[in-house]
């Protein structure tokens, strides 16, 4: 059974940089993808970004700047590293597990595996 | 990027009822569209895929359709663990997007 802990530091001053990191227990990375999502208090999900297996990443254009996704395969863990944060970056992150399904002509993609969930305070 | 809204944003409903959940994307994105259920405290889990795909382990009391802009989600006979938040989330073309939620309560 697939599963993902994630873990990182819950109180961020503004400016900091926010480090979260998600061990994939149970799968492997390859032919999946591997997302960050995080959730205000009280309000909907946000898709922040996502790496493969191959290292390469697709980015929310509204956060790219600040944004990098990373793989280390020998640990077996995926990271996120989110720069400059504000009040505004505080949520709840959660990381997932991206899979694709093909089917002549079509090409179908959702999130099926959740991490717990991991929140993150930016407060001076 | 590909705006989702979803209609009600929260519905009373008893246990046994049919619930209707309405999601509309901005741009056609037949049939990527993926439901998700959320509790409190918990993190979003996956129901259907591809509009009408249900889910390995998902009970088969829920059930979507729709095609181009408009999807529904649908519960037949509610049951008590079904009383949570649901999410549409196109998977058209990234940045993946979520609607707002519709919260389902008693």
């Amino acid at each position: 059974q697939v599963q993902l802990q994630q873990w990182g530091a819950g109180l961020l001053k503004p400016s900091e940089t926010l480090s979260l990191t998600c061990a994939v227990n149970g799968a492997s990375f390859s032919g999946y993808y591997w997302s960050w999502i995080r959730q205000p208090p009280g309000k909907g999900l946000e898709w922040i970004g996502e790496i493969n297996h191959r290292g390469t990443t697709n980015y929310n254009p509204s956060l790219k700047s600040r944004v990098t996704i990373s793989l280390d395969t020998s640990k077996n863990h995926f990271s996120l590293h989110l720069t400059s944060v504000t009040a505004a970056d505080t949520a709840l992150y959660y990381c997932a597990r991206g899979f694709i399904v093909t089917t002549p002509g079509y090409y179908y993609y959702a999130m099926d595996v959740w991490g717990q969930g991991t929140g993150v305070i930016v407060s001076s | 990027d590909i705006q989702m809204t979803q209609s009600p944003s929260s519905l009373s409903a008893s246990v046994g009822d049919r619930v209707t959940i309405t999601c509309r994307a901005s741009q056609s994105i037949s049939p990527y569209l993926n439901w998700y259920q959320q509790k409190p405290g918990k993190a979003p889990n996956l129901l259907i895929y591809a509009a009408s795909n249900l889910q390995s382990g998902v009970p088969s009391r829920f059930s979507g359709s729709g095609s181009g802009t408009d999807f529904t989600l649908t519960i037949s006979g509610l049951q008590p663990e079904d009383f949570a938040t649901y999410y549409c989330q196109q998977s058209y073309t990234t940045p993946w997007t979520f609607g707002q939620g519709t919260e389902v309560e008693t």
